[in-house]
């Protein structure tokens, strides 16, 4: 099976701009999650998507947003930039009754200038 | 708060030798413990899993072991091999979510 694939793998965008991260969950899988990893933060959670309904959401101001289509994959969306947001975003997909475990992909790489 | 703890930065082991790697959680919701493994720029790889009911899990080279007791986990690794050089994070899951330690850089050396 395909892995879990992530586009654009890197971005560079201007603060104020908006960016939207795409996801393509591995097949049969139909949970998304997303994290956020930065060097001072660590990995921290953003949220989590099942059969296009999100089931939980990390403490990220509402900048932050995400959708999930019937295919499964998922988008991120992130609006109004700021330096902070220069970080390695992932996704991840689980199989169904197994939420706990997630296989990432290899990350969308975003630099805010 | 810091809900899952690695509190060594680093480790370096002799190739051939027994790696440990250690992880302390504070929430008892948690159901399920995660080791990953990961190289700069790319995602977490999965290792292994533990369910919060079970006290040892093993695959291969890796074995996790869990004591509830003391809030406390661990990753064993044997034999280590230079392959197996990487940041390993452990993390909990609890509602969808995974909870992440900082990490543990571990150096096999020849």
């Amino acid at each position: 099976k395909a892995g879990v694939t992530q586009t654009p793998r890197y971005l560079i965008k201007t603060r104020g701009q908006q960016v939207t991260l795409s996801c393509s969950p591995i097949s049969g899988h139909r949970s998304v999650s997303w994290y956020q990893q930065t060097p001072g933060q660590g990995l921290q959670f953003l949220f989590e998507y099942f059969s296009e309904t999100q089931r939980n959401k990390g403490n990220f101001p509402g900048r932050f947003s995400g959708r999930q289509f019937s295919n499964s994959r998922s988008e991120m969306n992130v609006s109004t930039l700021e330096l902070g947001d220069s970080a390695l975003y992932l996704c991840a997909s689980s199989p169904e009754g197994r939420p706990y475990e997630q296989y990432f992909g290899p990350g969308t790489r975003l630099t805010v200038t | 708060d810091q809900q899952v703890k690695q509190n060594s930065p680093s480790l370096s082991v002799q190739e051939g030798r027994i790696s440990i790697l250690n992880c302390d959680y504070t929430n008892s919701m948690f159901d399920y413990f995660l080791w990953y493994k990961k190289y700069p720029a790319e995602g977490p790889t999965f290792l292994i899993s533990i369910s919060s009911i079970k006290d040892k899990n093993e695959d291969g080279r890796f074995t996790v072991f869990l004591n509830k007791s003391a809030k406390h986990l661990s990753l064993h690794i044997v034999p280590s091999q230079p392959g197996d050089s990487a940041v390993y994070f452990c993390a909990a899951h609890s509602n969808y979510q995974l909870i992440w330690g900082a990490g543990t850089k571990l150096i096999i050396k020849p």
